[in-house]
């Protein structure tokens, strides 16, 4: 089974750091782009950064220079450290999987369940 | 940034009737648009790529299209199961990757 799963959320303070981890099983990891989105409770879908197979690494103006993602390949694992923590940061954050070839890259066609990341003092 | 721009916010419907979504973007994404489901609780699921391209296992009851800036999802007949939000997605010019504000379609 096709399966994605994320951990590493938890509550932390404004400021600080956090490490979330993705699990993936069930396709070959190292051949597809990666990316991580967040939704705040209540609120719609916000991309956070994407990793491409040669491990080019993307990311939008609210989390550049704070966020870095990163996968390991031989552990079939993506990650996502995130410093300086704002209250604005908390959300779900799900791992994504995009997919390949013609018009389904860059849908992504498997989600994990998230993981909740909440920054609060 | 391409903005992405969902309506209506909510949409009121009966099961058994036909639900039709909208979904603008603020320049040409051609046809790199893809629509998710989500329901409470559960992370968001893929229903069409393409503009038109119906995901795998995905009912033949959903239908995108469009191309260019104005893209629309039609349910033809709402179940039971259908009552949700819907959000759209651009792909075509990134970073960054767009969402729109999502379509809460929901029992009338």
């Amino acid at each position: 089974e096709v399966q994605l799963v994320e951990s590493g959320g938890g509550l932390v303070q404004p400021g600080g750091s956090l490490r979330l981890s993705c699990a993936a099983s069930g396709f070959t990891f190292s051949s597809y782009d990666m990316h991580w989105v967040r939704q705040a409770t209540g609120k719609g879908l916000e991309w956070v950064s994407a990793i491409g197979t040669a491990g080019d690494t993307y990311y939008p103006g609210s989390v550049k220079g704070r966020f870095t993602i990163s996968r390991e390949n031989a552990k079939n694992s993506l990650y996502l450290q995130m410093n300086s923590l704002r209250a604005g940061d908390t959300a779900v954050y799900y791992c994504a999987r995009a997919g390949t070839g013609g018009p389904l890259r860059g849908a992504f066609d498997i989600w994990g369940q998230g993981t909740m990341v909440t920054v609060s003092s | 940034e391409i903005v992405m721009t969902q309506s209506p916010a909510t949409l009121s419907v009966s099961p058994g009737e036909r639900a039709t979504l909208s979904c603008r973007a603020s320049q040409s994404v051609s046809s790199n648009l893809a629509w998710y489901q989500q329901k409470p609780g559960q992370a968001p699921r893929l229903l069409i790529y393409g503009a038109s391209i119906r995901a795998t296992g995905i009912p033949a009851r959903f239908s995108g299209s469009g191309s260019g800036t104005e893209f629309t999802l039609t349910i033809s007949i709402l179940q039971s199961e259908d009552f949700a939000v819907y959000y759209c997605q651009q792909y075509n010019n990134w970073p960054p990757l767009t969402f729109g504000g999502g379509t809460k379609v929901e029992i009338k």
